[in-house]
């Protein structure tokens, strides 16, 4: 069975960092390309970022370009995402979401999404 | 980046009815859409991809159609269980969206 199991969310101040993690499992993870996806509290679904399985190719959504990074470690099955100078705009859950093999973002499988709180 | 517009935002239906759900795309997106379901306090549900192709498990009384700009779900005979928020999603740029969602509930 397929799992995905997100960590690290929780109450910061503007302009702080935070590093949420997910770790796989049920799958052979390094065959995979992972996505970060998020929402906010009552809102709809914003993809955040891609890696694809190899980590040799990201993408960023503008929102968040030159503030978050994404990350891989295939041998931990890990996926991370490091958040810096955060905004009260990025408050929301965050979704690792695992590509479902037909383009590197459709997403099938997901995890149960981490809360960043981000306010004074 | 791409903008998807659903509608409508919110509809209530009759267990039993045909619904229809409808995707537009600001540009043309080929055949690269996606809808999922959501429940509240829960992860989506992928439902739908390449428009048209019904994922693995789930239940034939969903169906996609449509291409380029225009896109539609329809669900054949509503059930109790599909009470829940659908979302559209273009995937034929390297920077995905989504729409805003469409509320179903069931009367």
């Amino acid at each position: 069975e397929v799992q995905l199991v997100e960590s690290g969310g929780g109450l910061v101040q503007p302009g702080e960092s935070l590093k949420l993690s997910c770790v796989a499992s049920g799958f052979p993870f390094s065959s995979y390309s992972m996505n970060w996806v998020r929402q906010a509290p009552g809102k709809g679904l914003e993809w955040v970022s891609y890696i694809s399985s190899g980590s040799s190719t990201i993408y960023y959504a503008d929102s968040v370009e030159g503030r978050f990074t994404i990350s891989r470690d295939n041998a931990k099955n890990s996926l991370y995402l490091q958040m810096n100078s955060l905004r009260a705009e990025d408050t929301a859950v965050y979704y690792c979401a695992r590509d479902g093999g037909y383009s590197g973002y459709v997403y099938n499988s997901w995890g149960q999404g981490t809360l960043v709180t981000v306010s004074s | 980046d791409i903008q998807m517009t659903q509608s409508p935002s919110t509809l209530s239906a009759s267990v039993g009815d045909r619904v229809t759900i409808t995707c537009r795309a600001s540009q043309s997106i080929r055949r690269w859409l996606a809808w999922y379901q959501q429940k509240p306090g829960k992860a989506p549900n992928l439902l739908i991809y390449e428009s048209s192709s019904l994922e693995s498990g789930v239940p034939s009384r969903f169906s996609g159609s449509g291409s380029g700009t225009e896109f539609t779900l329809t669900i054949s005979s509503l059930q109790p269980d599909d009470s829940a928020t659908y979302y559209c999603q273009q995937y034929d740029t390297t920077s995905p969206t989504f729409g805003r969602g469409t509320k179903v509930e069931i009367k």
